[in-house]
């Protein structure tokens, strides 16, 4: 069965610091990750995911295949940034749909 | 992106009564439906994926004659909690899945059910 780990609960940075919120996955498939966010009072939704291979809000993550990971980096954060953020990964094959969250990331930017 | 709403938004109950939550896909016709658990700033727990025109499938672990789904319409799934209990209380969120099977998945806002 697949797995997705956010060995960070909570997470503190300063406006203009770099962030990385990181995130590991175990499945024996290639799978497809995803990052989530879910801002105060608002709904979870998608920030970004590994096969468009685009920058979202200034934020990128690269699939490392090698190490299991799929961990989120903006180099300035800004304090809209504070959020809770969701790694989520897609089995593919009779998993239609179906996505495995990690356990979440509070990020939290001061000014 | 397909927009989804839920209702109630929050709900108080009794234990042992049984509570309807709704899931609509207003802008998209939807197949699939899938309806998560969540506690406070803890991840969101896959409970089942509800099929329009057929039976849902439950997650292991959950209990399908307790968490009932129907999917009737391509734009209407309901979760019901049957005979509600105090352990039950969580705020339940649904999702649309856009299309194909890895597209973007779209979350409703989530319902609140307290169980007094």
């Amino acid at each position: 069965a697949q797995r997705v780990t956010q060995p960070e609960k909570l997470l503190s940075v300063f406006k203009g610091a770099p962030v990385e919120l990181k995130c590991n996955y175990s499945y024996s498939g290639s799978p497809e990750l995803f990052w989530y966010v879910q801002y105060s009072r608002q709904r979870l939704q998608l920030l970004l995911r590994h096969i468009s291979r685009e920058s979202i809000k200034g934020f990128t993550a690269d699939l490392n295949k090698g190490e299991t990971s799929f961990h989120l980096k903006k180099p300035f954060a800004q304090e809209e940034d504070s959020a809770m953020y969701y790694c989520a990964l897609h089995a593919g094959g009779t998993s239609y749909g179906k996505l495995t969250f990690g356990q979440g990331t509070i990020l939290t930017v001061h000014p | 992106g397909a927009v989804v709403s839920q209702h109630p938004s929050w709900v108080i109950c009794k234990s042992g009564t049984s509570v309807k939550i709704e899931c609509r896909s207003l802008d998209f016709q939807a197949t699939t439906m899938f309806w998560y658990r969540q506690f406070p700033k803890q991840s969101l727990m896959l409970m089942a994926t509800s099929n329009e025109g057929s039976k849902a499938t439950y997650e292991q672990g959950v209990e399908k004659d307790k968490f009932l789904i129907n999917h009737a319409s391509l734009t209407l799934s309901t979760l019901t909690v049957t005979s509600a209990h105090p352990e039950d209380s969580s705020f339940y969120i649904c999702s649309v899945n856009s299309g194909g099977s890895t597209d973007t998945q779209y979350f409703g806002p989530g319902t609140r059910l307290t169980v007094l």
